[in-house]
């Protein structure tokens, strides 16, 4: 299986701030790479797809990239209903495997 | 608007069978392939496995020998069957559809039910 992790696992901001969250995979996946947003108690939502490519009604302060194993979610502007948990997710081969999360915080 | 919404029992006894069933709604079935994920209280995601509309099926090979997916297009249904559960397999249960680009082979997950939480206890 291919083996996803993010870092960090937490992280503390404040609304307005520029944060980035990363994830390695532990071989190389080409660009299928995946990024997910999940409130508490509701279902993930997709983010960005192939990498870097923002998913139909995504606010353009996500941006995501990388290819191979290193991989970036970027929120350029923090807002309040962002402060949440984020997983990568590769779908270069099976089982498609997800990161453990990183849950941004409020500073 | 494409959705989802999984239901079943949301109690399961230890040894015995989980069977939840996914209703898709405002689109069809077809020409798409339907994962379940599963997530423990408070952990992270697991893909359980794929059933493509037609009916072939990737399961996930930790689960492979305990879980079945299969299909109903006449009922835009998808079910998931998750045998000799264990306190282990208490999670909530996802349905997604997972769009697939078949030029690239790049897939991901754009449509998610709510979700169902599964307890396995006694």
């Amino acid at each position: 299986d291919i083996q996803m992790t993010q870092s960090p696992s937490s992280l503390s901001a404040s609304v307005g701030d520029r944060i980035t969250i990363t994830c390695r995979a532990s071989q190389s996946i080409g660009n299928y790479l995946n990024w997910y947003q999940q409130k508490p108690g509701k279902a993930p939502k997709l983010l960005i797809y192939v990498a870097s490519n923002l998913q139909n009604g995504v606010p353009s302060r996500f941006s995501g990239s990388g290819s191979g194993a290193d991989f970036t979610l970027t929120i350029s502007s923090l807002q309040p209903e962002d402060f949440t948990t984020y997983y990568c997710q590769q779908s270069y081969n099976t089982p498609w495997t997800f990161g453990q999360g990183t849950k941004v915080e409020i500073k | 608007q494409v959705q989802l919404q999984e239901s079943g029992p949301g109690l399961v006894k230890p040894s015995e069978t989980l069977s939840l069933t996914c209703t898709v709604s405002g689109g069809s079935i077809s020409s798409y392939y339907w994962s379940w994920i599963r997530q423990p209280p408070e952990k992270g995601l697991e893909w359980i496995g794929y059933i493509y509309y037609s009916g072939s099926t990737n399961y996930n090979p930790s689960l492979k020998s305990r879980v079945t997916i299969s299909v109903d297009t006449s009922k835009n249904q998808l079910s998931l069957k998750l045998s000799s559960v264990t306190a282990a397999d208490t999670a909530v249960y996802y349905c997604a559809r997972e769009y697939y680009y078949d030029i690239d082979g790049y897939s991901k997950f754009d449509y998610w039910g709510q979700g169902t939480l599964v307890i396995v206890a006694s």
